[in-house]
């Protein structure tokens, strides 16, 4: 059964930092992993998709690496804004009729 | 990017009504739409898969009977909640997969309030 977890469970730093966001996963035979980030009381905002075959994804400030093979991925932010401040989810998806398979994300909170 | 919509974004009812939830897919065709629900400071929980044109599957422990879904077409699924009592309360969303690049796409939630 596949199992996500995020670390760390929350995370607050001064603004202008950058910032990495820690995803693992059990079953490495996934089909993408995709990232989230929800606003209080929102619905979730897709971030960045990272297909099986790709290794990183970038938009705008944020970068998303993937390393099948570890396990791992991960979420970097750079020069982090008090508007980055969220709940980050990494969700794995292994294709067919495979739920979509959550961590329970990172709280991000970016103090001016 | 893809696009769902989803609609009451709030809802306040009184216990022993339904509710209806629509969401819908703008600008894709979705064979298969899921609900979540998600408590306080809680990870989403998924509730059922949503089928076109055949019958929901729903997560054990979820009750198909209270938990009413449609998928009648392409673009547009909805959950009823039925005889709605105070412990429904809760933020639902819905979701659907279009494929790449846009992975999963989600609606912006209801926020469901029984009294």
């Amino acid at each position: 059964k596949q199992e996500v977890t995020q670390i760390p469970a929350a995370l607050s730093v001064p603004e202008g930092e950058n910032l990495v966001l820690n995803c693992s996963f059990t079953d490495s035979a996934i089909y993408n992993l995709q990232w989230f980030r929800q606003d209080p009381g929102k619905g979730l905002t897709s971030l960045l998709l990272i297909q099986s075959s790709q290794r990183e994804q970038t938009s705008g400030r944020l970068n998303a690496s993937l390393d099948k093979s570890s396990g791992r991925s991960t979420l970097y932010i750079a020069a982090s804004q008090p508007g980055d401040s969220a709940t980050y989810l990494c969700a794995v998806y292994q294709g067919g009729s495979e739920k979509l398979v959550f961590g329970k994300g990172t709280k991000l909170t970016v103090n001016p | 990017g893809a696009v769902v919509s989803q609609h009451p974004s709030w809802v306040i009812c009184k216990s022993g009504t339904s509710v209806k939830i629509e969401c819908r897919s703008l600008d894709f065709q979705a064979t298969t739409m899921f609900w979540y629900r998600q408590f306080p400071k809680q990870s989403l929980m998924l509730m059922a898969t949503s089928n076109e044109g055949s019958k929901a599957t729903y997560e054990q422990g979820v009750e198909k009977d209270k938990f009413l879904i449609n998928h009648a077409s392409l673009t547009l699924s909805t959950l009823t909640v039925t005889s709605a009592h105070p412990e429904d309360s809760s933020f639902y969303i819905c979701s659907a997969y279009p494929g790449p690049p846009d992975g999963y796409t989600f609606g912006s939630g209801t926020r469901l309030t029984v009294v």
